[in-house]
């Protein structure tokens, strides 16, 4: 059975400190792994990796992938309030299916 | 760019009763997704489509049935609702399989 699971479930921090998002997986015919960030409500796409160790940056957020140990992490530096939100990991398997995480509940506090 | 819409945003129904959960793209994609959020268990695939006219089942399909007559639309129905049907449905939708999903805002049912 294909399976991705995230750590921490839920994490809270302080505005400012940097924070690491683990994703681990165990699938066939993997293709890819995508970061989604949900707000409200619907999910946003940030990073999609499918090379092991190219780092992926945007702004504050980078992520990297190591397809031998079969994980990836997600690393915010200086956090803002605005942060705060669910971060989803998936993993792209052949027939354009996605197999989601639980989801990281990240909470910055002022 | 109105981009994935779906209707309705919230619905309560009780267990038996049917219902259709639309989900509409302006964005000429191919390959669109239904699925469902539960606290605890990320999202998870009910059913999705390749095209027009194609369906396909995912990871928890039981219970639901989908249908795309035109290529623009994917609808989501329940015949007789259950109680563990209560989630949140999301549609998505990609233009050729690549990974870049766009989501809809997502619909809460609540089945009593």
């Amino acid at each position: 059975e294909d399976k991705v699971v995230q750590s921490p479930l839920s994490l809270v921090v302080h505005e400012g400190d940097t924070v690491t998002l683990n994703c681990s997986y165990e699938v066939t015919n993997f293709r890819s792994l995508l970061w989604y960030k949900q707000e409200k409500k619907a999910p946003t796409f940030l990073f999609m990796l499918t090379s092991s160790g190219i780092e992926k940056k945007s702004g504050r957020l980078s992520s990297i992938l190591d397809k031998k140990e079969l994980f990836s992490i997600l690393n915010i530096t200086a956090t803002q309030t605005g942060d705060s939100a669910i971060y989803l990991c998936a993993v792209a398997l052949g027939a354009q299916k996605l197999v989601f995480g639980q989801g990281t509940r990240l909470t910055i506090n002022p | 760019n109105a981009g994935v819409t779906q209707t309705p945003k919230f619905r309560v129904l009780k267990t038996g009763q049917s219902m259709t959960l639309l989900c509409a793209q302006d964005m000429n994609h191919e390959y669109m997704y239904w699925y469902r959020q539960d606290p605890g268990m990320g999202l998870r695939l009910i059913h999705y489509s390749v095209g027009e006219g194609t369906t396909a089942k995912g990871e928890v399909p039981d219970g639901y049935n989908v249908s795309r007559l035109k290529k623009q639309n994917f609808l989501l129905g329940l015949e007789s609702a259950a109680p563990s049907q209560t989630s949140v449905y999301f549609c998505a939708s990609t233009k050729d399989g690549s990974y870049g999903y766009t989501f809809g805002s997502g619909t809460r049912l609540t089945v009593v």
